[in-house]
């Protein structure tokens, strides 16, 4: 099976600017989350979705956003774009939201706001 | 608040010995621990995992051990290769649901 895929790896944005990025889970695995890493903060949950549903998110302003369509892609969005957003943005996919457990991570966005 | 803590930023070990990798946490509510890897460039590859009614659990050269009274646990890594540097991050969840609450990293050097 082919693994998480992320696109695009790598993105420069200016202040201001909105951004999207795209994920591709894993076939047959339904649930998505997306997570932010930098280096003061490691990696923090922004958000998981399963069924086109928002279910679990973190403590992160309105400016992020994310959808997944019925096929099990996912998007997030950030808007407004802040020197503090740059970060590695990593999708993680699972087959099952209801039971915890090992997520498998996409290689990531770099994300870099000017 | 950091809920999981990982207090060794950095570990060096000898090709061939132990590697021991620890992680606190607070949450009691947290039911599942995890362990991933990561090298750069790369997103983090999960290793091993634990549920909180087990104190022990063993996959090749890699053993995580929990004890949950002291809200405590380890990464066991036997024996160290080079192939072994990375990072490593301890990760913690609550019953249901896939968020993941994320250590901050110990990077480990594995010298031969």
């Amino acid at each position: 099976k082919a693994g998480v895929t992320q696109t695009p790896r790598y993105l420069i944005k200016t202040r201001g600017q909105q951004v999207t990025l795209s994920c591709s889970p894993i076939s047959g695995h339904r649930s998505v989350s997306w997570y932010q890493q930098t280096p003061g903060q490691g990696l923090q949950f922004l958000f998981e979705y399963f069924s086109e549903t928002q279910r679990n998110k973190g403590n992160f302003p309105g400016r992020f956003s994310g959808r997944q369509f019925s096929n099990s892609r996912s998007e997030m969005n950030v808007s407004t774009l802040e020197l503090g957003d740059s970060a590695l943005y990593l999708c993680a996919s699972s087959p099952d939201p209801g039971l915890y457990g090992e997520q498998y991570f996409g290689p990531g966005t770099r994300l870099t706001v000017t | 608040d950091q809920q999981v803590k990982q207090n060794s930023p950095s570990l060096s070990v000898q090709e061939g010995r132990i590697s021991i990798l620890n992680c606190d946490y607070t949450n009691s509510m947290f039911d599942y621990f995890l362990w991933y890897k990561k090298y750069p460039a790369e997103g983090p590859t999960f290793l091993i995992s634990i549920s909180s009614i087990k104190d022990k659990n063993e996959d090749g050269r890699f053993t995580v051990f929990l004890n949950k009274s002291a809200k405590h646990l380890s990464l066991h890594i036997v024996p160290s290769q080079p192939g072994d540097s990375a990072v490593y991050f301890c990760a913690a969840s609550e019953e249901y649901g896939n968020k993941l609450v994320f250590g901050a990293g110990t990077i480990l050097r594995v010298k031969s």
